[in-house]
């Protein structure tokens, strides 16, 4: 099966503590996006990577940080959770960028207490 | 900076009738890419359709949009709504305007079909 695929599905957790949520695509994809998706349901952009390439949403907090190994990875660390960061986070991947379609995986919940 | 417009934060109509959700975009970007997204409940974004084109139709599973480089609009139009077209649906931007390519996502409308 081709798809994106994000584990856990949902995650709870404390203030304070580091989570990592992973990301595959088995779509031979050259990019992958992060994006957190609110309780309002607002999406916005996190990180994307292409050939090696980091593009940084400057209005991420500096205790998120994506970490690939090869171009079907990209997982999601955060640091130091906080009550903000509750939300969905949703991996994608594209061909390429730019106006490419991007295809999402299922999302992780995260719930900070 | 880039930005997108949805206008309507919740539409509801009865099955049969018309659908038009608007977007609005802003952008320096003089060639953007537009899409719109759909969300059905408890899944994931998904695209319906997109363009480049300034003023050519572009349709899939029924709905239609049209890119008006002019007016920066790119409305998404149905005929008749179905129960199942209820769904959060995004409208998106793509551009080069920073530099990189960048997609930006409009605040969203959930529309719901009543019978």
């Amino acid at each position: 099966e081709t798809a994106v695929f994000q584990t856990p599905n949902y995650h709870v957790t404390q203030v304070g503590n580091e989570v990592s949520f992973n990301c595959k695509q088995t779509l031979g994809h050259d990019t992958m996006y992060w994006y957190k998706q609110d309780s309002k349901k607002l999406l916005k952009i996190m990180f994307s990577y292409n050939n090696k390439q980091l593009i940084v949403n400057e209005t991420v907090p500096r205790r998120f940080s994506p970490q690939s190994s090869d171009k079907a990875h990209l997982n999601l660390r955060i640091k130091s959770v906080e009550p903000e960061d509750s939300a969905v986070y949703l991996c994608a991947s594209s061909e390429d960028t730019g106006g490419f379609e991007q295809y999402f995986g299922p999302g992780t919940r995260l719930t900070v207490l | 900076g880039d930005s997108v417009t949805q206008t309507e934060g919740l539409v509801t109509l009865t099955e049969g009738l018309p659908v038009m959700l608007n977007c609005t975009y802003q952008t320096i970007y003089s060639n953007p890419f537009l899409f719109w997204y759909v969300q059905h409940l408890n899944e994931s974004p998904r695209l319906l359709l997109k363009s480049f084109t300034d003023n050519k139709r572009t349709e899939h599973q029924g709905f239609h949009a049209t890119l008006h480089k002019s007016s920066s609009s790119f409305h998404l139009q149905k005929s008749s709504a179905q129960l199942s077209d209820s769904a959060l649906y995004y409208c998106a931007l793509s551009d080069r305007a920073s530099g990189s390519w960048q997609l930006i996502f409009g605040s969203g409308t959930q529309l719901t079909v009543m019978p």
